[in-house]
């Protein structure tokens, strides 16, 4: 499984944009990449997959360079319950044997009011 | 869906007893992972199943740590005899294969002190 490295911590104010890069300079051809959000006290929760450009949902923006060597997750306009634990994941998409998430040490977000 | 459901929720217990944590996955998903996290060492994968059967273990710190999975809606991850090493929260995640990564959905967890 590809490695990943992302900040240890990120401070950011309500409204703002926040984004958080990770670098997989060794992912693989069949890899994706998934990014996981934690609050306190719960499981992690899914938030947004990508593979290469851009994809958007409700909650994110995922952006993929060409090299795919590293992603940017964009957080439009943040509250202070997006405060949370941001997990990069790289691994196989789709149908894959031994498909299992390894978590990294993840980029923990503090909103300030 | 009432999601990956866990219990109990919290579990204090004395040095040397017996700890089983349970699981009930999401109805329809294959694969169910336990995993644990600490503040030192993050989130770790003990073990995880694939249509019932054990995949990879690897992540099993020791003997005293056993899984099972004997039907698709249940799980147990056992602890015998527990240490105080051994507190952390555990969680446990069900998914569809076929969905690779996109459809991990994890439960509250079920945090375990060891006294």
């Amino acid at each position: 499984l590809a490695k990943t490295t992302q900040p240890i911590s990120m401070d950011s104010y309500e409204g703002q944009e926040v984004n958080i890069t990770c670098s997989h300079n060794n992912i693989a051809t069949n890899d994706y990449i998934t990014w996981y959000q934690q609050f306190p006290s719960q499981g992690p929760r899914f938030i947004i997959q990508g593979y290469k450009t851009k994809v958007t949902n409700e909650v994110a923006s995922l952006f993929i360079p060409a090299d795919r060597k590293s992603s940017t997750l964009s957080l439009p306009r943040v509250s202070l319950s997006d405060t949370a634990v941001y997990y990069c994941l790289v691994g196989p998409g789709g149908k894959a044997a031994g498909n299992k998430l390894t978590f990294g040490g993840g980029t923990r977000v503090l909103v300030k009011p | 869906d009432a999601g990956v459901i866990q219990s109990p929720r919290h579990e204090v217990t004395e040095m040397g007893q017996e700890v089983t944590l349970r699981c009930k996955p999401i109805s329809g998903h294959n694969s169910l992972f336990w995993y644990r996290q600490t503040m030192m060492r993050g989130l770790e994968l003990l073990i995880y199943f694939n249509n019932n059967v054990p995949i990879d273990d690897s992540g099993m710190p020791e003997d005293r740590f056993s899984a099972k999975m004997p039907n698709a809606s249940f799980s147990t991850l056992k602890i015998q005899p527990s240490e105080p090493r051994d507190s952390a929260v555990y969680f446990c995640a069900s998914s569809l294969e076929h969905r690779g990564n996109y459809g991990y959905t994890f439960g509250s967890g079920t945090r375990l002190t060891v006294v």
